[in-house]
C-alpha cells in the first residue's frame, strides 16, 4: 500500500523558515517525481513544484522559486519542502503527492505564520 | 497557464440523486485531467484519471466524462459517503492547475 506520511503541523514566525517532510513508503521512492501543493481556503489548489528524486532534478511554478525549496533523500525515502522569508501568505496547508500524475496524496501539514 | 473553471462551488443534494460536477479548461488539454475527494482533515483520494478511468477499488457510481474542454464528474446514486469536496486537476501543460473546488453537501 502506497502511503505518504507527511510530518506535523508547524508554526513559524514571519521572516522565518519551516521545513516539512513526506516519507514514502510501499513504491520504488525513485520512480516517481513528488509533487508539492498548497490548499488555502482564498486560493485554493496550487501546485507549489515537483522534484524527481532520483536525480535531484526539480521543477517550480513561477509563484513559489523564491519561495519553495525541495529537495529529497533516496536512502530515507524522503522528500522535503522548505519554505521562506514565511509572510501570512504562506499559512496554508501543505500537500505531497506522488505517482503516475497525483495519485497518491500525503495528508498535509498545517503552515500557520503568526508573531 | 491553463484556467480551470469549476462548477458549482457548493452543491446540496439528497441521498439517491445523480450529482454532476463540471470542469471547463481554457484551452485543450485533451483527457489529460483527473478528479479527486476529498474528506476534511484527510488525503485526497484519486477517482478518476485521464477523465473517463476509475481508479481501482473507486465505487463504480462514480463517472467520468469530456467533450473537448468540459470534464463531468458524475455520482449516478449519492451515498452518505461521497459527502466531500471534489476537485479537478489539469495534468497536460505544467503548471498544473486544479478546479476552485466543490463541495457536496446533504440537502
Amino acid at each position: 500500500e502506497v502511503q505518504l506520511q507527511q510530518s506535523g503541523p508547524e508554526v513559524g514566525r514571519p521572516g522565518s523558515s519551516v521545513k516539512i517532510s513526506c516519507k514514502a513508503s510501499g513504491y520504488t521512492f525513485t520512480d516517481y517525481v513528488m509533487n508539492w501543493v498548497k490548499q488555502s481556503p482564498g486560493q485554493g489548489l496550487e501546485w507549489i513544484g515537483w522534484i524527481d528524486p532520483e536525480y535531484g532534478s526539480t521543477d517550480y511554478a513561477e509563484k513559489f522559486k523564491k519561495k519553495a525549496t525541495l529537495t529529497a533523500d533516496t536512502s530515507s525515502n524522503t522528500a522535503y519542502i522548505q519554505l521562506s522569508s514565511l509572510t501570512s501568505e504562506d499559512t496554508a496547508t501543505y500537500f505531497c503527492a506522488s505517482g503516475g500524475y497525483f495519485d497518491y496524496w500525503g495528508q498535509g501539514v498545517m503552515v500557520t505564520v503568526s508573531s | 497557464d491553463i484556467q480551470v473553471t469549476q462548477s458549482p462551488s457548493s452543491l446540496l443534494a439528497s441521498l439517491g440523486e445523480r450529482v454532476t460536477i463540471t470542469c471547463q479548461t481554457s484551452q485543450s488539454i485533451s483527457n489529460n485531467l483527473n478528479w479527486y475527494q476529498q474528506k476534511p482533515g484527510q488525503a485526497p483520494m484519486l477517482l478518476i484519471y485521464y477523465a473517463t478511468s476509475l481508479q481501482t477499488g473507486m465505487p463504480s457510481r462514480f463517472s467520468g466524462q469530456y467533450s473537448g474542454r468540459s470534464f463531468t464528474l458524475t455520482i449516478t446514486s449519492l451515498e452518505p459517503e461521497d459527502i466531500a469536496n471534489y476537485f479537478c486537476l489539469q495534468h497536460y501543460s505544467a503548471p498544473w492547475t486544479f478546479g476552485g473546488g466543490t463541495k457536496l453537501e446533504l440537502k
